[in-house]
């Protein structure tokens, strides 16, 4: 079984401050793990996504997260917010095999002040 | 291209009443996803479909009947439902890359409300 913990439940920024967003996961077996993005009243986007290779992922909207396995972490981070990165941020994995569940963290709400 | 659509965006329906729930994707993608997200919380599977087969029932009640016609839609059919039901039904789908792992895309949603 695997388990997803965001370790903040809301952070506040001010606008163009940088901004780190934590994950950490328990699993037994390989996984794969996303970062998604779910803007008020919509659906969920994904942001980025580390299956193999290079530990340092790079996303959309500037977004980049980087693979830590001996911490079992895959912290998202973003050099210089903007007002519309305000949103809830969904850390999740995956088992590796075939079309599997996606387990989620309970979701991070970012909130940029100006 | 990675677009889910679903059908329709917002549903009020009664304790009594059957609807169904449509989801839609020209991806060639072979599985699809539905999940439930209660407001302020993550989205909770419910049902698997890979190549149009039920694999995954993650203990969803009966009222809940979901169904995948051909590989590019799938409906939850909803009946007798309560008002605890009441959520954002998300469909998703995804397909596997040589090497690449699966990836699942999601749809922007059906806010159900039941009365």
């Amino acid at each position: 079984a695997q388990s997803v913990t965001q370790l903040d439940s809301q952070v506040p920024v001010f606008e163009e401050a940088p901004v780190e967003l934590r994950c950490n996961y328990s699993s037994s077996v390989s996984v794969y793990l996303f970062w998604y993005v779910q803007y008020p009243n919509q659906g969920l986007q994904l942001l980025l996504k580390y299956l193999s290779g290079s530990t340092l992922v790079k996303g959309i909207n500037g977004f980049e997260a980087e693979f830590n396995k001996s911490q079992t972490s895959f912290h998202l981070r973003k050099p210089s917010v903007h007002i519309s990165d305000t949103a809830e941020y969904f850390c999740a994995v995956s088992g590796i095999q075939g079309a599997q569940k996606l387990v989620f963290g309970q979701g991070t709400r970012l909130t940029i002040n100006p | 291209d990675t677009e889910v659509t679903q059908t329709p965006k917002h549903l009020v329906m009664g304790m009594t009443n059957k609807k169904s729930l449509k989801c839609e994707q020209h991806m060639g993608h072979r599985a699809m996803y539905w999940y439930k997200q209660k407001a302020k919380k993550p989205p909770e599977l419910m049902f698997v479909y890979s190549y149009e087969k039920l694999s995954i029932n993650e203990s969803v009640p009966s009222r809940f009947s979901p169904e995948c016609p051909n590989s590019s839609l799938l409906n939850l059919h909803l009946h007798a439902l309560q008002p605890e039901d009441s959520a954002l039904y998300l469909c998703a789908s995804s397909r596997q890359v040589p090497g690449g792992g699966e990836t699942q895309y999601f749809g922007p949603g059906t806010r159900l409300l039941v009365l």
